[in-house]
């Protein structure tokens, strides 16, 4: 079982629709990364948080702490947004290293 | 500035063969990590240096696989002799740690390996 744990899967929407991923995970972090990596690109970082809130331009991450969850939030929704994006974490008792989920690939149809 | 390079970005090559994946992390980053991706599996940690020294080879899947990174700058992953499973993109990222909120990881574009 994945230390990190993403959902969903996969998603599908409509173009201009609000779009939520979830991520879980399993013990203290001291920082989680949200990622994203178009179809042949490489991986960009979205977002990297230990706490609270974070927003650029259309996309929004939040970090529950003490339920050990994150969500990544896409606001009017847009067919360039389609991708797959990756929540990883980076455990306390882990050093340096991320632990990824498995990746949500998201589609937006126009 | 640059970002992270990665060579070859795709090898093919057979079962019991040598590859070398090459990664020039940022400049000025002492921080660099290997990852993997094996087909439908999640990224999993490979190793991390900082510099030249190795400070974490916890996820290095055997002894076929041989990191360097000589003189602190680029670094080097060999496969000897290659096996099937070992198919799948290899990304390397840099880092260097800002403050107390450290350890942007900044990715490369992935080295895409296929072992026939």
């Amino acid at each position: 079982k994945n230390e990190v744990e993403q959902s969903p899967q996969n998603l599908t929407a409509q173009e201009g629709e609000f779009i939520t991923i979830n991520c879980s995970y399993s013990v203290g972090i001291s920082a989680l990364h949200w990622l994203q990596q178009h179809p042949g690109g490489g991986i960009v970082s979205l977002f990297m948080l230990s706490s609270g809130k974070k927003k650029h331009g259309r996309l929004i991450a939040t970090i529950n702490i003490q339920e050990k969850h994150s969500s990544l939030h896409i606001t009017a929704s847009h067919p360039r947004d389609s991708a797959v994006y990756i929540c990883a974490v980076r455990y306390k008792a882990a050093g340096n290293k991320l632990t990824f989920g498995g990746g949500t690939r998201v589609l937006v149809k126009p | 500035e640059a970002g992270v390079t990665q060579f070859p970005s795709h090898s093919v090559i057979e079962k019991g063969q040598t590859v070398t994946l090459r990664c020039d992390p940022i400049s000025g980053h002492d921080n660099l990590y290997w990852y993997r991706r094996v087909m439908g599996k999640e990224i999993k940690f490979l190793l991390h240096f900082v510099k030249e020294s190795k400070q974490d080879e916890s996820g290095m899947p055997n002894n076929r696989f041989l990191a360097e990174r000589t003189g602190g700058t680029y670094s080097t992953l060999k496969v000897q002799p290659a096996e099937l499973e070992d198919s799948g993109v290899y990304f390397c990222a840099s880092s260097q740690v800002i403050g107390s909120g450290g350890h942007e990881q900044y990715f490369g574009p992935g080295t895409r390996l296929t072992v026939t």
